[in-house]
């Protein structure tokens, strides 16, 4: 199985902030990396996919990026609605795994 | 839009059958993906396995033994089955879309959770 590794696994930001998650698959996955967003009670949310597209309807300040095994999600200016927690997902080979999630707090 | 609702009993007895059932509404199953996944409360998320409409299923070596997944077209509905539970399947499980069958998850149902216990 691909192992994917997310850094932090959480982390305290306040609004405004820009805030840089990472995600590291144990092996080549091209840009075959998805983002999710989720809150408590709720299935995640699909935020972007093929490593750096923007799923619609998702606002602009969230963008993807990387390829190979190193991705990061950047959040450009924090909003009160972005606390949450954050997985990444590969689907370049089966079994699909997703990263351990990263849990955003404010600060 | 497509909307999906998990539906099935929130409590399975270990060494039973898990069987849970996904409606789709606002769009046909046909010409899509659809997998399964869960997440252990307070837990992360582990995918299950997927179907399409053509029969075409892929499961997690983790889970293949025990889980089968299927799509039933004239009632616009996938389901699963996880026979022989045991706690350690004690879960929220969801159905999500994927457009191909090496795709992003684009839309997912609320959950439903499945607990084991005697």
């Amino acid at each position: 199985d691909i192992q994917m590794t997310q850094s932090p696994s959480s982390l305290s930001a306040s609004v405004g902030d820009r805030v840089i998650i990472t995600c590291r698959a144990s092996q080549n996955i091209r840009t075959y990396l998805n983002w999710y967003q989720q809150k408590p009670g709720k299935p995640p949310n699909l935020l972007i996919y093929a490593a750096s597209t923007l799923q619609s309807g998702v606002p602009s300040r969230f963008s993807g990026s990387g390829s190979g095994t190193d991705f990061t999600l950047t959040i450009g200016s924090l909003q009160p609605e972005d606390f949450a927690t954050y997985y990444c997902q590969q689907s370049y080979n089966y079994p699909f795994t997703f990263g351990q999630g990263t849990r955003l707090e404010i600060k | 839009q497509v909307q999906l609702q998990e539906s099935g009993p929130g409590l399975v007895k270990p060494s039973e059958t898990l069987s849970l059932t996904c409606t789709v509404s606002g769009g046909s199953i046909s010409r899509f993906y659809w997998s399964w996944i869960r997440q252990p409360p307070g837990k992360g998320l582990e995918w299950i396995g997927y179907s399409d409409d053509s029969g075409s299923t892929n499961y997690n070596p983790s889970l293949k033994s025990r889980v089968t997944i299927s799509l039933d077209t004239s009632k616009n509905q996938v389901s699963l089955r996880l026979t022989s539970v045991t706690v350690a399947d004690t879960a929220v499980y969801h159905c999500a879309r994927h457009p191909g069958s090496r795709n992003w998850f684009d839309s997912w149902g609320q959950g439903t959770l499945v607990t084991v216990s005697t």
